[in-house]
């Protein structure tokens, strides 16, 4: 059974770091691309980033580039997503999908992680 | 990179159809057989419904069908259920990184 699993919610204060993780399993992971959603309370649906499992090409949304880092470990079929310094405009639901290399849509979703960041 | 423009809002009644529209650039949804639909309810992942403009996902049924003219994509849902109200999320590839972008998302009512 294919899955991903993603690490639990998250309550950080502005300024601190944080690393959000997502674990593949009953899949081939290095044939495919991990892909970060943000979703904002109340709000739509927005491309992060992607990262390939095999050789960690990493495509950064315009709005995110510089914002977040975006890495995997395909040793442990986990591909992660870092801050070094968290806003509060950070707090969001977070998404990580599959799409298998040389296809163009994400078939399996991870649950999300809820991150909340609050002084 | 904009996202995709959707409707706000459609609503119906059980039975009848409704149709979701997605409007891209020809950078994206018009260049490229490759829009995908979205389903999400509340509190719950997106789940994907529609892949490579008009193959349905597993667990999908006919009720859902979709087309393709120009620039905008098109979903519609026949014999609407109180099941169908849900948020839906069209996506396409695109040029630009990260190659793909979201449309602003649909909230469907059953009423």
């Amino acid at each position: 059974e294919v899955q991903l699993v993603q690490s639990g919610a998250e309550m950080k204060k502005p300024g601190e770091s944080l690393k959000i993780s997502c674990k593949g399993s009953g899949y081939s992971f290095t044939t495919y691309w991990i892909g970060w959603v943000r979703q904002m309370p109340g709000k739509g649906l927005e491309w992060m980033g992607l990262i390939h499992a095999a050789n960690s090409d990493t495509r950064y949304g315009p709005s995110f580039q510089g914002q977040v880092t975006i890495s995997v470990d395909n040793s442990i079929n986990t591909a992660y997503l870092q801050w070094s310094s968290l806003r509060a405009s950070d707090t969001a639901i977070y998404y990580c999908a599959r799409n298998r290399n040389g296809d163009h849509y994400f078939d399996y979703w991870g649950q999300g992680t809820l991150v909340t960041v609050s002084s | 990179q904009s996202a995709l423009t959707q409707p706000a809002s459609v609503s119906g009644s059980p039975g009848q159809s409704i149709t979701i529209s997605c409007t891209g650039t020809s950078s994206d949804v018009g260049g490229y057989n490759y829009v995908s639909w979205f389903q999400q309810h509340p509190g719950k992942a997106p789940k994907l419904m529609i892949y490579d403009v008009s193959n349905r996902a597993s667990g999908f049924s006919n009720r859902f069908s979709v087309s393709k003219s120009g620039n905008t994509a098109s979903l519609t849902i026949s014999g609407l259920q109180a099941e169908d109200e849900a948020d839906y999320y069209c996506c396409s590839f695109t040029s630009s990184a990260p190659n793909y972008v979201f449309g602003t998302g649909t909230k469907v009512s059953v009423l």
